[in-house]
């Protein structure tokens, strides 16, 4: 089945303490992106990755990092998690990035940072 | 499981309105979105709307939802070529669950 996963789906931590998101695709896409979401303002694009080794900043990409050294993976990193990034997060990937291309979403992780 | 479909494609000429349409299958959720991805961005929020309401307006957009079938459209009047993007639709239960459709591409013909 073709599909976007994240791991883990919950997890609260404290501020400062480092923490890793992964996300993985199991459909060969190209282009991978990651997103918050918070109440009021809707998705806003953290970084996306064209391809393996290629990442670019997003909308909100402060105190976050992403590495892409497979295709199928692009984790995000939280070196000093601070409470404003409390949020749900989401990973998803589409076939090139194109302008028609479908992207599919993973199903969420939902991080509360104390 | 939950799940949220929307047509794939829609091809409409400049100057009509665009209907796209999406089917929810779970009728707790409190909250229905439109997401706009316009080519090489993120998704931008169009609009929502609260799940005890039957339309809202803003603008050129006009979301209806008909809760007994479980469906939500949304009409852009006077589709113009800026309009051109991929179209998502959503449902969500407070601030712990979302889930997306696939998306509907709008074609804007001249």
């Amino acid at each position: 089945e073709a599909q976007v996963t994240q791991n883990p789906r919950y997890l609260i931590t404290v501020t400062g303490k480092k923490l890793t998101v992964t996300c993985s695709q199991n459909m060969n896409h190209e282009y991978m992106s990651w997103y918050r979401q918070d109440p009021g303002l809707g998705l806003r694009q953290i970084y996306y990755s064209m391809n393996v080794e290629v990442t670019d900043k997003g909308d909100v990409p402060e105190g976050y990092k992403v590495s892409r050294k497979e295709k199928r993976n692009f984790p995000l990193i939280l070196e000093s998690p601070s409470p404003n990034q409390t949020s749900l997060y989401f990973c998803a990937s589409s076939l090139s990035g194109g302008r028609w291309d479908t992207q599919y979403f993973g199903p969420g992780t939902r991080l509360t940072v104390l | 499981g939950e799940d949220v479909e929307q047509s794939l494609f829609l091809s409409v000429r400049e100057g009509d309105s665009s209907v796209i349409n999406c089917t929810y299958t779970d009728s707790s959720s409190t909250y229905l979105y439109w997401y706009k991805q316009e080519p090489g961005a993120g998704l931008q929020l169009l609009t929502y709307i609260f799940s005890n309401m039957d339309m809202k307006q803003d603008q050129r957009l006009t979301v209806l939802l008909n809760k007994k079938d479980k469906h939500l459209s949304l009409r852009i009047a006077d589709t113009q070529t800026g309009d051109s993007a991929i179209y998502f639709c959503a449902e969500s239960w407070g601030d712990d669950k979302i889930i997306f459709g696939k998306g509907t591409r709008l074609h804007i013909l001249p």
